[in-house]
């Protein structure tokens, strides 16, 4: 079952923008993980948090993770029209590899 | 990381058929999953594919209607079985335990649709 949730379901902005998606889980977690789908594809990992990590960055992402909320954050910054694509968070309940993922956002980068 | 095909990218089916959808990792791994991406939808695991035995399937997923084999540590196979409509989606491959850490890594998925 899906343990978290995302807001918005979609979002669209102009390149160059930054893009800001939440997500919100149930249970307690080791980690929680960011994933990019384009276009109904394969997912790509893009940054695991950890439940001991308030912030992580990579490159133009910046996630935040507040567990007494049971909330992250994802921030892509200085969008770009290849941003454009479904984001989901997932986490790891059991910690045993079995991901349960959000609903996902859907962001629209228009040029 | 690993490469992970999987085959039929996509494919349209007629009700009542069954499609068996192969996937093949570039390296061993411990541990695959079969997720299903209905239309709109956000991803649910069907079943963990074990080597050499029977598959661990998720609430609401039953052998008979995805059965998955898994030879060796690099392919599996999923079969879905007398399709209906709502079966129409994407299936998708994942492997887990090629880092350090707990991402998954996926194939291109197979979208299938029944008509």
């Amino acid at each position: 079952s899906q343990q978290g949730e995302e807001d918005p379901q979609a979002l669209s902005i102009q390149e160059g923008e930054n893009a800001t998606m939440n997500c919100s889980y149930k249970t307690s977690i080791n980690n929680l993980q960011w994933y990019r789908q384009n276009s109904g594809r394969g997912l790509v990992h893009l940054i695991l948090i950890r439940s001991n990590e308030r912030e992580k960055h990579s490159g133009r992402l910046r996630v935040t993770l507040d567990t007494s909320k049971k909330s992250s954050s994802l921030l892509i910054t200085a969008s770009r029209a290849a941003d454009t694509a479904s984001y989901f968070c997932a986490t790891d309940p059991s910690n045993d590899y079995k991901l349960s993922f959000g609903a996902g956002t859907t962001v629209t980068v228009r040029a | 990381s690993a490469v992970i095909s999987q085959k039929p990218s996509r494919d349209i089916c007629q009700r009542g058929t069954s499609l068996t959808i192969q996937c093949q990792v570039d390296s061993q791994v411990t541990m695959m999953f079969w997720y299903r991406q209905q239309p709109g939808q956000s991803l649910t695991l069907i079943a963990t594919a074990n080597q050499g035995s029977e598959a661990t399937y998720e609430s609401g997923f039953v052998i008979d209607k995805f059965p998955i084999s898994r030879p060796n540590l690099t392919f599996s196979t999923l079969t879905v079985s007398n399709m209906s409509p709502e079966d129409s989606s994407i299936y998708l491959c994942s492997v887990a335990g090629l880092a350090v850490t707990g991402e998954l890594f996926f194939g291109e998925g197979s979208r299938l649709t029944v008509l």
